[in-house]
């Protein structure tokens, strides 16, 4: 079963408007973060925001909040105020995993949306 | 001050070829890891080494090795390189717990021809 899915391979928003990615996640570790990460088409990723699965409110980061829903397991990134410089591809990112003596922990990535903004 | 760097950005070799690529980070991150992202912009874990020790180990062609001298480097040897290795290579490290996910080097496009 895939961990990440991401059922948008791309999407369209109007400069200004507001745009919802989806995610939906699967895991049965009770203890898990969620992330979305950016990459523009430079290529590089950068990390946007993160969720916990024990945080009791939805995460925000400037423009970028994540609608964390667990009972229906879903992390959707939602950006506001849309920019030109938003457009890129967008991947929703799960870590799960315990820490043992050795330490691990691993992150799994979906398979992106890629966002156009529209002047 | 780059926090994760990898050399080369981009690397055109012949099949059959040997290569390494090289990544450090500067942010004194416990763990580190590669990472292959393919021409459809898929990305999957290949290694992860946590304090020097190799941790995750996918399922990945033994002509690929990691080796970590220190805790701030980790670098991939790939052997015998065929067309289906080509694609970007993602070294990232973090804090063994993190809440910011990872931090990312700008990638290394690898093309065999």
């Amino acid at each position: 079963a895939q961990k990440i899915t991401q059922t948008q391979p791309g999407m369209f928003v109007q400069e200004k408007e507001a745009v919802t990615l989806d995610c939906t996640y699967d895991t049965s570790d009770p203890s898990y973060g969620l992330f979305w990460y950016k990459q523009p088409s430079s290529g590089e990723m950068i990390f946007l925001i993160y969720q916990g699965s024990y945080d009791q409110q939805n995460a925000t980061e400037g423009r970028y909040s994540l609608n964390f829903q667990k009972a229906r397991k879903s992390a959707n990134l939602v950006i506001s105020a849309s920019q030109l410089g938003d457009s890129a591809m967008y991947f929703c990112a799960m870590r799960e995993g315990i820490w043992n003596s050795g330490g691990y922990q691993k992150v799994t990535f979906g398979i992106g949306t890629k966002l156009q903004v529209i002047p | 001050d780059t926090a994760v760097s990898q050399t080369p950005k981009y690397l055109v070799t012949q099949m059959g070829n040997d290569k390494s690529i090289k990544c450090e980070q500067n942010l004194g991150h416990d763990t580190m890891y590669w990472y292959k992202q393919d021409s459809k912009k898929f990305l999957k874990i290949m290694f992860s080494y946590n304090n020097k020790e190799l941790i995750i180990n996918e399922t990945v062609p033994n002509r690929f090795s990691p080796k970590s001298p220190d805790k701030a480097h980790l670098n991939l040897h790939i052997n015998s390189l065929e067309l289906g290795d080509s694609a970007v290579y993602f070294c990232a490290s973090s804090q063994v717990v993190t809440d910011y996910g990872y931090t990312f080097g700008s990638g290394t496009r690898l093309t065999v021809v």
